[in-house]
């Protein structure tokens, strides 16, 4: 099955550590997309990819960093400059970057211990 | 940039009855517009979209109506069902002021629930 897959689904995060979260994909799409959601919130932009070793800043990437070293993978860090990490990680992939429809994970919960 | 405002953010009707719910938009150059319904612990997942050349698409219970001239753009679940209850959001892709993005911009959502 062609799909998107996020691990962990639960990651604790201790103060000043950082913490990568993995998204891979198998649908053979050129862009992958990373949101940040928020109880009662839409889903914010932190980073985007349109190509393999290309990555461009969303909405809110302070205290967040990617790589996109293979089409498939995806990873985010969240770093300990991240004053508020706690919220739901949700990863999407789409054909490419002209308006196809984005496909999602289902999620990383990140909680501050 | 694109800004996507929702309505209403909690719906509940009565099993068979029909939901709508309404975004607006900012940007006039926005042409892609997703719906995505949300699970609890799950991503949100696609069920239905259109593109600013076209004003109305269907696909079963769920239709979309697009209206350019005022920025407005409508979701409708016709003959609801328990399993229609679900967090949905509306989407638009426009240009992001860091220049040639291509992400999309959510509303806040929408919590539907079905009343047996």
């Amino acid at each position: 099955d062609g799909g998107i897959t996020q691990s962990p689904k639960y990651l604790f995060r201790k103060e000043g550590q950082n913490v990568t979260l993995s998204c891979e994909q198998n649908l053979n799409h050129d862009a992958m997309y990373w949101y940040r959601q928020d109880p009662g919130q839409g889903l914010r932009l932190i980073y985007y990819s349109q190509i393999v070793n290309d990555f461009q800043k969303g909405d809110i990437a302070e205290g967040y960093s990617v790589s996109r070293e293979k089409k498939e993978s995806f990873p985010l860090t969240v770093t300990s400059a991240q004053k508020n990490p706690t919220a739901f990680y949700l990863c999407a992939s789409s054909r490419d970057s002209g308006g196809q429809p984005q496909h999602f994970g289902d999620g990383t919960r990140l909680s501050i211990l | 940039g694109e800004n996507v405002e929702q309505h209403p953010s909690t719906l509940s009707v009565q099993e068979g009855d029909s939901a709508v719910i309404k975004c607006t938009y900012s940007d006039s150059a926005s042409n892609y517009f997703p719906w995505y319904k949300q699970e609890l612990g799950k991503g949100p997942q696609l069920i239905i979209d259109i593109r600013s050349n076209v004003g109305e698409k269907k696909d079963q219970r769920i239709a979309v109506t697009l209206n350019k001239t005022a920025k407005h753009f409508s979701l409708h679940i016709t003959e609801t069902q328990p399993e229609d209850s679900a967090v949905y959001f509306c989407a638009a892709r426009g240009m992001y002021s860091g220049g040639g993005a291509d992400g999309l911009t959510f509303g806040k959502g929408t919590h539907l629930i079905i009343q047996p």
